[in-house]
This record gives structure tokens, sequence and C-alpha cells, in this order.
């Protein structure tokens, strides 16, 4: 099971909106509705900020927001702020009953 | 509050075995799938594997079918991880992670990791 695809890194001034996209096939993100995206602090835990495409757990600003289209799951980040600076992962399941994880985005802040 | 707590990291060459323990507290184990995550240093997050919270079925990743071994022992809270055979691209920090319990494909709370080197 190869890993979905995601961009390096992603870079946006403060205020503006960014978009990360996650790359996968119709044997994961395109055949499920089972896409999650995390939020990632080196040396902290990884929270979960979006699950099933587009939800929000209690508690997750409103500015994360997910979607889907195709093969290809996107998480976008409005009104960006100096906090949100981390590495965000996606994350499948798959049609062999696993999950796989996105190679990992690192949103700068500039 | 929800605590996981990883331990049984170190170092072990090529070849030999390691088990991995979390130690849970906070809620009722036994409700709840549990995963076991990984990163190898200055890469991305990899799942491993999940044992589902009725302890019947449980999944791996390809990269550690038929090596790795995941169980539960519910009366103990507790999460093992028996690595055998193991090889240097192993080495990692592993965490385990809770399921959501809207689906077990989701991880709701983590563990602070603990670290194996497979080096000679």
């Amino acid at each position: 099971q190869s890993a979905l695809t995601q961009p390096a890194s992603v870079s946006g001034s403060p205020g503006q909106s960014i978009t990360i996209s996650c790359t996968g096939t119709s044997s994961d993100v395109g055949g499920y509705n089972y896409v999650s995206w995390y939020q990632h602090h080196p040396g902290k835990a990884p929270k979960l900020m979006i699950y099933d495409v587009s939800n929000r757990p209690s508690g997750v600003s409103n500015r994360f927001s997910g979607s889907k289209s195709g093969n290809t799951a996107s998480l976008t980040i409005s009104g960006l702020q100096a906090e949100d600076e981390a590495d965000y992962y996606c994350t499948s399941y798959t049609s062999s009953a696993t999950l796989v994880f996105g190679t990992g985005t690192k949103v700068t802040v500039l | 509050q929800v605590q996981l707590v990883e331990s049984g990291g170190g170092v072990v060459q090529p070849g030999r075995s390691l088990r991995l323990s979390c130690a849970a507290s906070g809620f009722t184990f036994s409700s709840y799938g549990m995963h076991w995550v990984r990163q190898a240093p200055g890469k991305g997050l990899e799942w491993v594997a999940i044992a589902w919270h009725d302890g019947g079925n449980k999944f791996y990743s390809d990269s550690v079918k038929g090596r790795f071994t995941i169980s539960r022992d519910d009366s103990k809270n507790t999460l093992y991880l028996q690595m055998n055979s193991l090889r240097a691209e192993d080495t990692a920090v592993y965490y385990c992670a809770r399921a959501h319990s809207s689906s077990w494909a989701y991880f709701d709370y983590w563990g602070q990791g603990t670290l194996v080197t497979v080096s000679s």
C-alpha cells in the first residue's frame, strides 16, 4: 500500500487561506469517505482535525475544512494563524481493510 | 482524562525481537479499538496495526504483516506490539493511539511514543 501523495510544503501569510491536497486511488481515497486529517506539531501528539472527509471534531476551529473530489481529498485552512504552523497528514481507509497515511505537508506561516 | 503511555522501546539488533506495551487509563479500554502508528526519523507517520475492541479483528500494514503481532489484555488495560525479525527500516518512534468512537479508521488520543532503534 503506497502512501497517499501530499505536497511537501505549503506556505501562506497570516489571514490567508491555504489548501493541502491528498491524492490516492480508487482503492482508498476515491473509494471511501473514511478520510481524515491530522495536525502534528513536532514533539507533540498528532491532533485529529477532520474526519469522514469533512467533519470537524468538537473543539476544532471552523477555519479548518475538508472536502473530496474523486481520488483527491483536500484540507483548507482559512484565516491562517501562526499557531497553524505544523505538519499535516491525511489518512484513508483502504480496500485491504487497512489505513494509509499521506506523505505529510509542512505548513509554514510567513 | 485519557492517557496512553508506551514503553518497551530500545536498541535491538537486526533479526531480534522486541515487545512494546501501551498502558491505557481514563476510559473503558475494552470498548475501543487500539492502533499502533510509527514515525521513522525525519519521515512521516505510518500506520502499523489495529486491534478491534472485541479483540477478534486485527489488521496490519503490508510492511509488518507476518513479523509483528498486535494484542491486547483488557483486564490490564494494556495494548501490546510483538515485533519479530526486526529490520533497520523498523527504526521509528512507535505510538499507540485510540480509535475514534465514530470509526476505527480515525485516532482521537495518542501516547507520546517510544523509540525503537534497530542497529547492529
